[in-house]
């Protein structure tokens, strides 16, 4: 079966950084995505990997490794506003988004 | 990016009653439309896959007959909920993606929050 793993919730302080890991199995890759979603809103899109490397936007930079079904969310500089569901997103080979459960960041003063 | 809307944001109606959703791509054409479910704390749940002028697909254990999906336009999919009772309140979300853009990102809506009393 298709599975993509997060942790389910992580804590981070004001200014500092946070990285929110993500592993998948899925039939095919196609692409990888972060999404960003505050709570009763829609996602936003954040970052997409279809190579290996690390692709940096901003305070916000993500890493892929298709070998190792490994990719990864920097965010530099926390900021409040940036309490919200982070949501990891691969598309397989019949370009079909497999989502993450999403992983609740929250940020402390 | 792209811009996706939907109509309305939120919605409360009685059990047994209908209510229709519409998703609308505002500046370029969507061949494939996507319907989201999102209960409280929980990730998104693709409901179906509708493509203009054809049957929409849907997911396994998303019944057809209750969930109602046209894509009548490359700018309009709606999605109508018959018969809605207190389980079906959630967080439905459209999705399209552009023509030109089988690799790239999928634009959302903001949401319809339907509440069934």
């Amino acid at each position: 079966g298709q599975n993509i793993d997060q942790p389910t919730e992580m804590t981070a302080t004001e200014g500092a950084i946070v990285q929110i890991n993500c592993t998948y199995q899925t039939s095919g890759f196609n692409g990888l995505f972060w999404y960003q979603q505050h709570a009763g809103e829609a996602p936003t899109f954040l970052s997409y990997n279809v190579l290996d490397g690390l692709e940096e936007k901003g305070r916000f930079s993500s890493f892929l490794s298709r070998s190792k079904g490994y990719s990864y969310l920097l965010l530099k500089e926390l900021q409040m506003k940036d309490s919200a569901s982070y949501l990891c997103a691969v598309k397989d080979s019949n370009y079909q988004l497999i989502w993450g459960a999403g992983t609740k960041l929250i940020i402390k003063p | 990016g792209a811009v996706v809307s939907q109509h309305p944001s939120w919605v409360i109606c009685k059990s047994g009653t209908s209510v229709k959703i519409e998703c609308r791509s505002l500046d370029f054409q969507a061949t494939t439309m996507f319907w989201y479910r999102q209960f409280p704390k929980q990730s998104l749940m693709l409901m179906a896959t509708s493509n203009e002028g054809s049957k929409a697909t849907y997911e396994q254990g998303v019944e057809k007959d209750k969930f109602l999906i046209n894509h009548a336009s490359l700018t309009l999919s709606t999605l109508t909920v018959t018969s809605a009772h207190p389980e079906d309140s959630s967080f439905y979300i459209c999705s399209t993606r552009s023509v030109a853009g089988e690799a790239y990102e999928q634009y959302f809506g903001p949401g319809t929050r339907l509440t069934v009393t």
